[in-house]
C-alpha cells in the first residue's frame, strides 16, 4: 500500500511535444503529492506539487492533473526541451512529509 | 532560501574503513533530516528519517550499525558508513524540512555523495 508505481520507465519525445508521465498510488492516506526532476549526478529538485484537494495546478510548462477517485496523478511537460532531459520521480506522503514514497522514476530524452 | 548541502560531494575509501557523510540546511533549521540510497538507474530508498536530538528511525532492512546517523543540531546531520564494503558503494542523499516553512511537507535534497569503496 506504501508503493508508487510509474509509467512509462522511459519516454523519447520531440522537441516541442509535449511528455506526459504517469502515477498510480493505492493508500488513499496520501495528502502530498510532489514530482522531482533528477540529472545525473544530482540531487532531486522539487519541480511542482500538488494536493488532493485541486484537480490540476500549473506552473509555467509544467502542470499536474490529479484524479483523487482513479488514484492518479500527471505531471504533463508543455513545449518540452532538450534541457528538460532528465529522470522524472513521482511521490507522495502523508502526515506533513511522512511515509514519503518515491516512484521508480522515468527517463525522458527530448531530442532536438 | 531552502538550501541543502552535502560534504563530500565524492568519496573514495578502501574496504573496511569508515566514511562519514554530513547534510547541512544552509537557510533554515530543519527538525527532520533524511538519508536516501540511490542505486544506478533506480529511484531513491529511504535508510532512515533523523530527528534533531533523538535517535534515528531506521527502514526495514537497514543496519543501523552499520550506517550511524546522528543529529545533533537543526542544521546538521551526518551519517557514517562503518567497516565500508565495496556493496556500500551509491549515491547517497539527504533531504531536510523546513520546520518554519510554508509547506511543511516539501523536502529539500542536496546534491548527494557518491560513495566508492575500493
Amino acid at each position: 500500500q506504501q508503493q508508487v508505481k510509474q509509467s512509462p520507465q522511459s519516454l523519447i519525445v520531440q522537441k516541442g511535444g509535449i511528455s506526459i508521465i504517469n502515477c498510480a498510488y493505492e493508500n488513499t492516506a496520501f495528502d502530498y503529492f510532489p514530482w522531482y526532476q533528477q540529472f545525473p549526478g544530482k540531487g532531486p529538485a522539487l519541480l511542482i506539487a500538488i494536493r488532493p484537494d485541486v484537480s490540476e495546478k500549473k506552473e509555467g510548462r509544467f502542470t499536474i492533473s490529479f484524479n483523487k477517485s482513479a488514484k492518479q496523478f500527471s505531471l504533463h511537460i508543455m513545449d518540452s526541451q532538450p534541457g528538460d532531459s532528465a529522470t522524472y520521480f513521482c511521490a507522495a506522503s502523508m502526515n506533513y512529509g511522512q511515509n514519503f514514497v518515491f516512484g521508480p522514476g522515468t527517463r525522458l530524452s527530448v531530442l532536438p | 532560501g531552502a538550501v541543502v548541502s552535502q560534504h563530500p560531494s565524492w568519496v573514495i575509501c578502501k574496504s573496511g574503513t569508515s566514511v562519514k557523510i554530513e547534510c547541512r540546511s544552509l537557510d533554515f533549521q530543519a527538525t527532520t533530516m533524511f538519508w536516501y540510497r540511490q542505486f544506478p538507474k533506480q529511484s531513491l530508498m529511504l535508510m532512515a528519517t533523523s530527528n534533531e536530538g533523538s535517535k534515528a528511525t531506521y527502514e526495514q532492512g537497514v543496519e543501523k550499525d552499520k550506517f550511524l546517523i546522528n543529529h545533533a543540531s537543526l542544521t546538521l546531520s551526518t551519517l557514517t558508513v562503518t567497516s565500508a564494503h565495496p556493496e556500500d558503494s551509491s549515491f547517497y542523499i539527504c533531504s531536510a524540512r523546513d520546520r518554519a516553512g510554508t509547506s511543511r511537507d516539501e523536502q529539500f535534497f542536496g546534491p548527494g555523495t557518491r560513495l566508492t569503496v575500493l
